[in-house]
């Protein structure tokens, strides 16, 4: 399957907890996304990298979250201390990026729900 | 700031008719990409069709068509023939291009839930 995966797909955790998210792009895709959905609302974007680098990140992502592509591979998205309001889907998606002023599209994963109680 | 409004949050339609889902966005930028995806119930978000701000003609893929009106900053599409398969939720979303560091990220409207009726 050459497509971008997200692990685990679901998850259930108490308030106050960590939980780290991971995601493996499509091969050779320079470019990873992290997108935020909340019930009943479109994706809304919290960070990007470029290779291993972290070019931008959403005024949405608290200091509670941090995100890291160490190797320019896969990623990962750790949320410190959760709250309930972190209760959403989070999405990855990848692309191969030659050019910031050419298209390039996104291919997403499947994501990862996650449910603090 | 970029915003995308959908304002139909649910729509229906007959199997084998005609559907159009509509989308406003707000924008001051000249380069610039707008989007239709599709995410199936429990299953990964889709790409469904894309227009080039720059280009006057309306995309068209199979089914799917858009209404791109620059001017009036309105991007709709329309779904002909519709199947059972198409019934999804639909996000209309704006990417705006640059230079050196531009991140390219995707905003995304609230979405249009679309059911086709057997």
């Amino acid at each position: 399957d050459t497509g971008v995966s997200q692990d685990p797909r679901h998850k259930i955790t108490k308030r106050g907890q960590n939980v780290t998210f991971r995601c493996d792009p499509i091969s050779e895709h320079n470019r990873l996304y992290w997108y935020r959905q909340t019930l009943g609302q479109g994706p809304e974007f919290l960070t990007y990298f470029q290779n291993e680098a972290q070019l931008e990140k959403s005024r949405l992502l608290s200091d509670r979250f941090s995100a890291e592509r160490p190797k320019g591979s896969f990623s990962t998205l750790e949320i410190q201390r959760t709250e309930q309001g972190d209760s959403a889907m989070y999405l990855c998606a990848s692309s191969l990026g030659l050019a910031t002023n050419s298209y390039n599209e996104q291919f997403f994963g499947p994501g990862t729900r996650l449910t603090v109680l | 700031a970029q915003t995308v409004t959908q304002s139909q949050p649910e729509m229906s339609v007959q199997e084998a008719e005609t559907v159009t889902l509509s989308c406003t966005y707000d924008t001051s930028e000249n380069n610039y990409y707008l989007f239709w995806y599709k995410q199936p119930p429990s299953r990964q978000m889709i790409l469904v069709i894309r227009q080039e701000a720059y280009k006057q003609q309306n995309a068209t893929e199979n089914r799917f068509s858009v209404n791109f009106q620059k001017a009036a900053k309105s991007f709709s599409l329309k779904i002909s023939d519709s199947q059972l398969g198409d019934t999804a939720m639909y996000f209309c979303a704006f990417m705006k291009l640059g230079f050196g560091g531009a991140t390219n990220k995707l905003i995304f409207g609230t979405g249009t839930l679309l059911a086709v009726q057997p």
